[in-house]
């Protein structure tokens, strides 16, 4: 069956440091994958997506994830974090194409001033 | 444009009562989903419609949960009875051409 594992429950960084969420998923051949944020009381925005091509994936708000077959890893990243970043992180996988979204169980991240 | 839409934002219960969740996707958007996310967990398909089809409500509790899409836009999401293990965030998406889905702010149920 279809998995994603998010090995990190809370991360803490500071300001202006750089950021990695880690996520690895289970799927037999190359799956879609995203990376979705939800902020407290709002709903899951979509940072970034991969479907095939460039493993380098540039998404919104200065994100970016590399997509690493051998090791079955879609790494999230950003080169240096606001406080506005503070939020809850999800990687899912879709296997096939889209219309079936698997989760991770989050990543939350806090930003210190 | 206008985002997926859902009401109430929250829902306090007690145990055995019903309760609805109502949700208006994106115009244009034939998908629909409906997402279950417990505490401290990702969200969960309970059942994606495609126009007023149920293609996959394999995930939904059939015997306490139902679903419809009357017009292949508006969707409502009814629990009866509510049980107390029910408590989390009811999340509704949708989605057009490009197959990317888009969340509302979600339904929080509490069940007492």
């Amino acid at each position: 069956a279809q998995s994603v594992t998010q090995p990190d429950i809370h991360i803490t960084v500071s300001e202006g440091a750089s950021l990695e969420l880690r996520c690895n998923y289970s799927y037999g051949a190359t799956p879609y994958l995203f990376w979705y944020v939800q902020s407290p009381g709002q709903g899951l925005q979509l940072l970034l997506k991969y479907f095939s091509g460039d493993t380098l994936v540039q998404g919104i708000k200065g994100f970016e994830a590399e997509f690493k077959r051998s090791q079955s890893s879609f790494n999230l990243r950003k080169p240096s974090v606001h406080w506005s970043d503070a939020a809850e992180y999800f990687c899912a996988v879709s296997p096939g194409g889209y219309n079936k979204l698997i989760f991770g169980a989050g990543t939350r991240l806090a930003v210190h001033p | 444009e206008a985002g997926v839409v859902q009401s109430p934002r929250y829902k306090i219960i007690e145990k055995k009562q019903p309760v609805a969740f109502w949700c208006n996707p994106i115009s244009g958007h034939n998908t629909l989903y409906w997402y279950r996310q417990n505490l401290g967990q990702g969200p969960e398909l309970l059942i994606r419609y495609e126009n007023e089809e149920a293609v996959d409500d394999s995930q939904l509790p059939k015997d306490r949960f139902s679903a419809e899409r009357l017009k292949g836009v508006d969707s409502t999401l009814k629990i009866q009875p509510a049980e107390l293990g029910d408590s989390a965030v009811y999340l509704c998406a949708s989605s057009g051409v490009t197959d990317t889905q888009y969340f509302g702010p979600g339904t929080r149920l509490t069940v007492l």
